[in-house]
């Protein structure tokens, strides 16, 4: 009964390759997020969903491309990775009403990348 | 830009109260107080939050002062297992709106 899942769990990879992490949340909520938690702990947003419409987008490189194919799942696509990238990947999901967000956040348990 | 000041770590032993300070001088009307936190290897949990209402959950209690710069997260009785990372954060709950992790604090409870 998890409620937010990430797939994979552990992802090494080399330098130039592309990847994809998944993510999926059986909550119902309609908006989901990706965070990016590198070496030094900093945890920091990269984008936002909300009913398969990006809503944030931070200054994040465009190798990067969040995939919404439905309101359950929000994927996230990385191209030509390079070695900062490595980081652990983090997918929430959270429940607006009208405009109101509670920001209470569910997060998924991670994704630890490593660029060779 | 940081809103939040946090001391980076405080221990406390089994059983006793936690209290976790914070500090947000600059605070707006509309801005609300949240606390999550981190344990180690996992994803980040939603503890509580309150907007100037001390409030209380199965997990916490969140005492914010009336002029509302600062905050206490009250953990009563903090087992080992609340050893964690503990993220003050204040934003409004616009649609937009979003979490910003500063450092937290890192709680240690010893036996």
């Amino acid at each position: 009964d998890t409620a937010v899942s990430q797939t994979p769990k552990y992802l090494v990879t080399q330098m130039g390759n592309d990847k994809s992490i998944k993510c999926e949340q059986n909550l119902g909520h309609d908006t989901m997020y990706w965070y990016k938690q590198d070496s030094k702990k900093f945890l920091k947003i990269m984008f936002s969903y909300n009913n398969k419409e990006l809503i944030i987008n931070e200054t994040v490189p465009n190798r990067f491309s969040p995939k919404s194919p439905d309101k359950a799942h929000l994927n996230l696509h990385i191209n030509s990775l390079e070695l900062g990238d490595s980081a652990v990947y983090f997918c929430a999901s959270s429940q607006e009403y009208e405009n109101y967000n509670y920001n209470e956040q569910f997060f998924g348990p991670g994704t630890r990348l490593t660029v060779l | 830009d940081a809103k939040t000041t946090q001391p980076p770590s405080m221990d406390c032993a089994e059983g006793r109260a936690a209290n976790l300070p914070c500090n947000h001088s600059t605070i707006s009307g509309n801005e609300y107080v949240y606390w999550y936190r981190q344990i180690h290897s996992q994803g980040p949990q939603y503890i509580i939050h309150g907007l100037k209402n001390n409030e209380t959950n199965e997990m916490a209690s969140l005492i914010i002062t009336e002029d509302r710069k600062s905050s206490t997260l009250i953990l009563p009785h903090a087992t080992l297992r609340d050893t964690a990372v503990y993220y003050c954060i204040v934003l409004s709950t616009g649609a937009n709106s979003k979490l910003t992790f500063g450092k937290g604090i890192t709680l240690s409870v010893r036996p």
